[in-house]
């Protein structure tokens, strides 16, 4: 089955600690992206990747950085220097098209990350 | 900057009625996309409907259509037959042609009463 996975769906973790979160797609989409989701809030972007080793930052991206290194792969880290981390994490991919996004993003399953 | 707003935090439908989710945005480009999203209790976001700015013709996919008015920057999504499986979160989403930026609105929540 294609579609994009998201490990783990609940992580919990100290206040101080970075954190890793995986999100792996089998798409082949070239663009990738990561958004944050607080209550009663829509989506906001944290950062996002056009290609392989290539990211820009989102709205949200301070206390976050992210890598790409394979197509597939498009891991988040939410360091210690975020201040409120607590909150659901979407990552998403989509189609690459020479004029940008004009074709949708298709979304995981999500994380919801509990800093203790 | 662009902005998406959903005036309606929630709202409900009977079942097998008809229920109209209102959407606006601001933005001063001429092309652009929009979408509406649904996120169920699961909060997997799923698509439901996507508009292109310089297409007249609304989208319409099954049971659900939109009202897309350019000039009043309006994009209205509209559920005939209303079914308990569409009770959820429904967010709308704008982008700029050659953006790769998605903005949301903050969503509304969705009940079908049986």
């Amino acid at each position: 089955d294609g579609g994009i996975t998201q490990s783990p769906k609940y992580l919990f973790r100290k206040e101080g600690q970075n954190v890793t979160l995986s999100c792996e797609q089998n798409l082949n989409h070239d663009a990738m992206y990561w958004y944050r989701q607080d209550p009663g809030q829509g989506l906001r972007l944290i950062y996002y990747s056009q290609i392989v080793n290539d990211f820009q930052k989102g709205d949200i991206a301070e206390g976050y950085s992210v890598s790409r290194e394979k197509k597939e792969s498009f891991p988040l880290t939410v360091t210690s220097a975020q201040k409120n981390p607590t909150a659901f994490y979407l990552c998403a991919s989509s189609p690459r098209t020479s004029g940008g996004l004009t074709d949708t993003q298709y979304f995981g399953p999500g994380t919801r990350l509990t800093v203790l | 900057a662009q902005t998406v707003t959903q005036s309606q935090p929630e709202m409900s439908v009977q079942e097998a009625e008809t229920v109209t989710l209102s959407c606006t945005y601001d933005t001063s480009e001429n092309n652009y996309y929009l979408f509406w999203y649904k996120q169920p209790p699961s909060r997997q976001m799923i698509l439901v409907i996507r508009q292109e700015a310089y297409k007249q013709q609304n989208a319409t996919e099954n049971r659900f259509s939109v009202n897309f008015q350019k000039a009043a920057k309006s994009f209205s999504l509209k559920i005939s037959d209303s079914q308990l499986g569409d009770t959820a979160m429904y967010f709308c989403a704008w982008a700029g042609a050659g953006s790769y930026q998605l903005t949301f609105g903050k969503g509304t929540k969705l009940s079908v009463i049986p």
